[in-house]
């Protein structure tokens, strides 16, 4: 599976736009780009996926560029209860495994 | 519908013990994981179950044993633990392993091996 690139940490003002980069110049054509992340001490939680299109679904957007080399994710009206870690990862078929990096520490702030 | 349900919630065990830690479904998932997770590592996966009556070995399956049970069930089990083994587990599930499939987690089983 390709590797993923995310800053560790990022902060964002209560009721703004968040917008978490992800760099994967590695991904290959039948990858996905897959959302998850956790909010401390619990389990992961899945928010979105796309293979090339962008995709949109009561949680988040996901933007993905035209060569798949990067894609965003946009919580359009961070509350607090979206600080959390969240993990950009890429998944295809032949891999035995979803592979979790370090993610992105969003702290969303008053 | 409580998703993915894993049991105990906490555990501490003494080096040598054995323990089985539980997981179950409710969403009529085939697929189901176990993974853990140590600070600074990210997630790494120990065991798979692709179906029922499959079972296979993950990134990190020593020390290791699983089962699936049925389909909604899918067991851990440290038959002599290790302080290396102290972590935090997830459990998880999703409809087939596609890659369009999602992974949905249960809330984890926090281990302690003194």
């Amino acid at each position: 599976d390709a590797k993923t690139t995310q800053p560790p940490s990022m902060d964002c003002a209560e009721g703004r736009a968040a917008n978490l980069p992800c760099n994967h110049s590695t991904i290959s054509g039948n990858e996905y780009v897959y959302w998850y992340r956790q909010i401390h001490s619990q389990g992961p939680q899945y928010i979105i996926h796309g293979l090339k299109n962008n995709e949109t679904n009561e949680m988040a957007s996901l933007i993905i560029t035209e060569d798949r080399k990067s894609s965003t994710l946009i919580l359009p009206h961070a509350t607090l209860r979206d600080t959390a870690v969240y993990y950009c990862i890429v998944y295809n078929n032949a891999g035995n495994m979803l592979t979790f990096g370090g993610g992105t520490r969003l702290m969303v702030k008053p | 519908n409580a998703g993915v349900t894993q049991t105990p919630k906490f555990q501490v065990l003494k080096t040598g013990q054995s323990m089985t830690l539980q997981c179950a479904q409710d969403m009529n998932h085939n697929s189901m994981y176990w993974y853990r997770q140590d600070p600074g590592m990210g997630l790494r996966l120990i065991y798979y179950s692709a179906s029922e009556g499959t079972t296979d070995k993950g990134e990190v399956p020593n020390g290791y044993n699983v089962s699936r049970l049925n389909k909604r069930e899918f067991s851990l089990r440290l038959e002599s633990a290790a302080p290396s083994q102290t972590s935090v587990y997830f459990c998880a599930s999703s409809l087939s392993r596609n890659v369009n499939s999602p992974l949905h987690f249960g809330n984890g089983t926090r281990l302690t091996v003194t």
